[in-house]
């Protein structure tokens, strides 16, 4: 079992419409977990951190964490053509090294 | 503020050479990590530096070194070099001070070894 699992893709939506990317981890000790954007040929960008149960919601942006499932998901809503990019989820234990999966593909149809 | 910065953005080694990339960290960061993201893979924790010392290191081989120095900048050192090592180098930094572990990434170092 991998330590960090997202389905590879791609996701295709159509402009406007919720985009909905999950991610589950093996490890129960994870104390941070982060979604990274990343579109071709760049570094990841962070989009959202999440360290507690729940929802969290930035603009579009909303992560949800439930740890005794061990799962985090980010909903993108309104979905945009810019949000095409690879999306990463990682994992942190307290020793800042963080874990990756293997990244999500999203394309955002007009 | 400058975020964290890389050098070279790219480059191009033979086989057996050896190449350094190097990093600034985000202001008022004091940890370094680098990672090694291979095309259509997530990226792989490589090692972490902290006060000048290796704390963490990942599943490389020795080839792979690296260095920080006191002002927190880093360098990624990596000898005999194979064409598998082809991949872009990210590095992060991150302040032990700051709650919930944020970890910002620098814009990378693309390496291709022919």
């Amino acid at each position: 079992q991998k330590e960090v699992e997202q389905n590879s893709g791609p996701l295709s939506v159509p402009e406007g419409a919720i985009a909905s990317l999950n991610c589950t981890y093996s490890d129960r000790g994870s104390q941070s977990f982060f979604w990274y954007r990343q579109y071709s040929g760049k570094s990841p960008e962070l989009i959202m951190s999440i360290y507690s149960n729940g929802d969290k919601e930035d603009g579009r942006f909303t992560a949800q964490l439930n740890k005794a499932s061990q799962y985090v998901s980010l909903l993108i809503r309104d979905s945009q053509p810019s949000d095409s990019a690879t999306y990463l989820c990682a994992v942190n234990k307290n020793n800042r090294k963080l874990i990756w999966g293997l990244g999500t593909s999203l394309a955002v149809n007009p | 503020d400058a975020g964290v910065t890389q050098s070279p953005t790219h480059l191009i080694k033979t086989r057996g050479q050896q190449v350094t990339l190097r990093c600034s960290p985000k202001s008022g960061h004091d940890t370094v990590s680098w990672y090694q993201q291979a095309l259509g893979q997530g990226p792989q924790f490589i090692f972490q530096y902290y006060e000048e010392e290796e704390r963490q290191r990942g599943n490389f081989p020795d080839r792979f070194s690296g260095h920080q120095f006191p002002n927190y900048s880093s360098e990624l050192n990596v000898n005999a070099l194979l064409l598998g090592d082809s991949a872009l180098y990210l590095c992060a930094s991150s302040s032990t001070d700051t709650s919930g572990n944020t970890i910002y990434f620098g814009e990378g170092s693309w390496l291709t070894v022919v």
